[in-house]
């Protein structure tokens, strides 16, 4: 059974700092794996997607990538902003063809101005 | 275009009732799927659907069922409501269920609390 855990649970840091969000999944069968962001009481957002034959994929200030090896997957964030509070989860997909997903419990990202 | 829409928002409920919420899907999307997200177990998959057929469940009992209709509008249905259902359902659409590049869009959710 695919479980997937995020380190650390909750982050505070000051405005401008680079900062890394750690995803772990415990079946390195995947087929991708998506970082999403959640503000509070909304729903998701769709951050990025990386398919298992990528190391990364860059968005912006975003940066995210993947070892399927080792079960991990980092999302670091370049240059924060107090824009860039919210919640961080990655997911993977709970069978080989559908994109319904096993979530991580999330990384609840605080950015001081 | 317009995004997944989810009615109602916000709803309270008393336990043993049963509840409707629905989802309309980005327009052109053909594949509907349900969370639950609670403070206690996050976010869990509960059932999709792509052209009116559930393709795949969660691990939810049989009390938590639902449907799509023809127009790719989804409706859930929690029967005989218990306080631990009291959570922040979220709909999901996307254009085709399968392949891994399907993005799925989310809605607002609607937020349930059970008395």
């Amino acid at each position: 059974k695919q479980e997937v855990t995020q380190i650390p649970a909750a982050l505070s840091v000051p405005e401008g700092e680079n900062l890394v969000l750690n995803c772990s999944f415990t079946d390195s069968a995947i087929y991708n794996l998506q970082w999403f962001r959640q503000d509070p009481g909304k729903g998701l957002t769709s951050l990025l997607l990386i398919q298992s034959s990528q190391r990364e994929q860059t968005s912006g200030r975003l940066n995210a990538s993947l070892d399927k090896s080792s079960g991990r997957s980092t999302l670091y964030i370049a240059a924060s902003q107090p824009g860039d509070s919210a919640t961080y989860l990655c997911a993977v997909p709970l069978t080989s063809y559908g994109q319904n997903f096993v979530f991580g419990p999330g990384t609840r990202l605080s950015v001081l101005p | 275009k317009a995004g997944v829409t989810q009615t109602p928002r916000y709803l309270i409920k008393t336990r043993g009732q049963q509840v409707t919420l629905s989802c309309s899907p980005i327009s052109g999307h053909r594949s509907v799927s349900w969370y639950q997200q609670t403070p206690g177990q996050g976010l869990q998959f509960l059932f999709e659907y792509f052209s009116e057929t559930q393709r795949n469940k969660g691990n939810f009992p049989g009390r938590f069922s639902g449907r799509q209709f023809s127009n790719s509008r989804s409706e859930m249905n929690v029967s005989t409501l218990e306080l631990g259902d009291s959570a922040l359902y979220l709909c999901a659409s996307s254009l085709l269920p399968s392949g891994g590049s399907n993005i799925q869009y989310f809605g607002a959710g609607t937020r349930l609390s059970v008395l």
